[in-house]
């Protein structure tokens, strides 16, 4: 089954640091960008970060400075590293695949997000 | 602007059709695509690149495009597509992923 499974939320404090994980399994996960998207509670979907297949990063302006994303193909992993929490940022954290479509062997981004994880909660809270 | 606007909430009783309105300044030049979300499950994709659908999603579920604004369309409303939809579109740069504040769909 093609799936992406996300760990590593939690609790911590305000200014603290918390890395979550993506695991992908099912497919190519070097053949597809990434992005994380966040819920906050009873919120709407917020994009958080986006990488390439190239690694090239484009982040939101709330995460920008304070989230970093990357990837480590051979383990078919996605990461989200980010420092001085708030409790803004309290949510939950997807990861989601981008879609590709083929056509006479050469494949392209859609734009959209066709895969997406369980999701991991992470609560900022003193 | 730089955002997506959605209609809060969309009440229609079932076997009728529900329409859902995404605007913004950008979705001229970029494709939108449309997500729906049950509670507590992760979104799933049902319109990509404005109007197509992914294998998988039902025929009663379409899309459109005209200029600024772009239109989920849902034939024959069934019980089992309550949930909350999303737009998801980009800036006129194509630097920004953006999402709509979501449309909460009731089938009375």
């Amino acid at each position: 089954d093609v799936q992406l499974v996300e760990s590593g939320g939690g609790l911590v404090k305000p200014g603290e640091s918390l890395r979550v994980s993506c695991t992908a399994s099912g497919f190519t996960f070097s053949s597809h960008g990434v992005n994380w998207v966040r819920q906050a509670p009873g919120k709407g979907l917020e994009w958080v970060s986006s990488i390439s297949t190239s690694s090239y990063t484009t982040y939101s302006n709330s995460s920008r400075g304070r989230f970093t994303i990357s990837r480590d193909n051979a383990q078919n992993s996605l990461f989200l590293q980010m420092n001085s929490l708030r409790a803004e940022d309290t949510a939950v954290y997807y990861c989601a695949r981008d879609s590709l479509e083929c056509s006479e062997g050469a494949c392209f981004s859609t734009g959209a997000f066709d895969i997406w994880g369980q999701g991991t909660v992470v609560t900022v809270s003193s | 602007s730089f955002g997506l606007t959605q209609p809060p909430s969309v009440s229609v009783s079932p076997g009728q059709t529900a329409t859902i309105t995404c605007s913004g300044d950008a979705l001229p030049n970029q494709f939108a695509y449309w997500y729906h979300q049950k509670p507590g499950q992760a979104p799933v994709l049902v319109i990509y690149k404005d109007t197509k659908r992914p294998s998988g999603i039902p025929e009663r579920f379409s899309g459109s495009n005209s200029g600024k604004t772009v239109t989920l369309t849902i034939s024959g409303v069934q019980a089992e597509d309550e949930g909350d939809y999303y737009c998801q579109s980009a800036d006129s740069s194509a630097t920004y992923v953006l999402f709509g504040g979501g449309t909460k769909l009731t089938v009375l």
